[in-house]
């Protein structure tokens, strides 16, 4: 079993902080990490796909990095607004294309 | 441009029915996985599956439960005699053919219910 852990398990912020989360990974056989997002009653979306150590992706507000070398993401919201709040998802996809999902990151914005 | 579609969205069973749940992949995508979402707790993989093959069923039990995905048609993860501890949500999410570093799409999922 390859585990993937995500924490804080559930946070709560206020509209217009920031925020991160980190997702940690084994590092064997690692061939992509990748980020969603998940609201209620919804599917996840995709957010971000990083393969290289040291990679930087980013999406308006929403970044996140990489590093392969010790296995771990963290995925950063700047500025928080009450449509961030949504479950947060890591997943490490090995040279297989199996993918092994963390339980998440709740993350609540209170306006 | 479809998504992945997944039916029924919601489905109850007796205990000892038969419980079938369909996903159709997104046009293009021959790669096929399954999960299953218990009450608090994240996505399990169960299975991967291509185009008639399964390539990864090390997350599926042993008994009671099969999935497939033929040449035709959608992928089908059935379970077989469902017991109350089956009542989770189930997502299918697919992936193109090259599926190396792609992001895997997924449907709405299915909430079985038991009985």
């Amino acid at each position: 079993i390859l585990n993937v852990e995500q924490s804080p398990q559930s946070l709560h912020v206020q509209e217009g902080d920031s925020t991160n989360f980190t997702c940690s990974f084994p590092s064997s056989n690692f061939y992509a990490l990748h980020w969603y997002r998940w609201e209620t009653a919804k599917s996840p979306e995709a957010l971000f796909v990083m393969t290289l150590n040291g990679d930087e992706k980013k999406k308006g507000r929403i970044s996140a990095t990489l590093n392969t070398k010790e296995g771990y993401s963290y995925l950063y919201i700047k500025g928080s607004q009450p449509e961030d709040s949504a479950t947060y998802l890591c997943a490490r996809e090995n040279t297989g294309n199996q993918f092994y999902f963390g339980t998440g990151t709740s993350l609540t914005v209170i306006p | 441009n479809a998504g992945v579609m997944q039916n029924p969205r919601h489905l109850v069973r007796r205990r000892g029915q038969e419980a079938r749940l369909r996903c159709s992949p997104m046009k293009g995508h021959s790669h096929v996985y399954w999960y299953r979402q218990l009450p608090e707790e994240g996505l399990k993989f169960m299975v991967y599956l291509q185009k008639e093959n399964i390539i990864d069923e090390s997350g599926m039990p042993k008994e009671r439960f099969s999935a497939e995905f033929p040449k035709e048609g959608p992928s089908i993860l059935r379970i077989q005699q469902v017991v109350r501890g089956d009542s989770a949500a189930y997502f299918c999410a697919s992936s193109p053919f090259e599926a190396s570093g792609q992001p895997q799409h997924f449907g709405d999922g299915t909430r079985l219910s038991i009985l």
